[in-house]
């Protein structure tokens, strides 16, 4: 139980593109969603905080404008990289946190996208 | 503010040796949940275990085992008889405990194991 995807795993892109990553929960629904980048060998920076049905709340430094995040439903929410550059290019993580139960408080991450813009 | 620290960065053991990873944690909150979770090179972030503040008990699920001490504010993890596949970079990890919904997760710096034969 408490499994989560991405798609997709990775992406090359080309500087000034958006890239959209999905987050999905596959066996439980997820009130909230979580979004870190991680850089090599660093430890992961929470971006912003995702509840389904509101807006999300971003981190200190993080522009949300850039950063576009959507959590439509229970079991996903959505990150876009808009007009990308070789700065963005990273470890992009996502956790969500199940509804109810022993688990409420836990976050269970997805595998990862790592993203390169050129 | 929360912080945790893990003054391991990097730590090599031969196979079968038994080995510790170091967590120390400040918090303001009465009530906080502390994690551990495993990131293998693969780069996903494996849940292992969950502590409630409140519950100071030790626990043991096969060759892993943890020790919190509310005392000291740690919450260290040993892997017993290690193996290759325990190879990973292991992240210790903080949050307010609100109930009901998941609290922002603070992580430490991570401690990277590198397990050889």
């Amino acid at each position: 139980g408490a499994v989560v995807s991405q798609h997709p795993s990775w992406v090359i892109c080309k500087s000034g593109t958006s890239v959209k990553i999905e987050c999905r929960s596959l066996d439980f629904q997820a009130t909230t969603m979580f979004w870190y980048r991680q850089f090599p060998k660093q430890s992961l920076m929470l971006m912003a905080t995702s509840n389904e049905g509101s807006k999300a709340t971003y981190e200190q430094g993080v522009e949300k404008d850039k950063f576009l995040i959507n959590h439509a439903s229970l079991t996903l929410s959505t990150l876009t990289v808009t007009s990308a550059h070789p700065e963005d290019s990273s470890f992009y993580i996502c956790s969500a946190s199940a509804w109810g139960g022993r688990s409420t408080d836990t976050q269970y991450f997805g595998p990862g996208t790592r993203l390169t813009v050129l | 503010a929360q912080k945790v620290t893990q003054a391991q960065t990097e730590i090599s053991v031969v196979e079968k040796e038994d080995v510790t990873l170091d967590c120390v944690y400040e918090t303001r909150d009465t009530t906080y949940y502390l994690f551990w979770y495993k990131q293998p090179p693969s780069g996903e972030l494996v849940f292992l275990i969950r502590r409630n503040s409140f519950d100071e008990q030790n626990e043991i699920s096969g060759r892993y085992s943890w020790n919190f001490q509310k005392s000291t504010s740690s919450f260290n993890f040993t892997i017993t008889a290690s193996q290759v596949v325990d190879s990973a970079v292991y992240f210790c990890a903080l949050s307010e405990a609100r109930g009901g919904t998941a609290s922002k997760l603070t992580f430490g710096t991570g401690t990277r194991l590198q397990v050889t034969l």
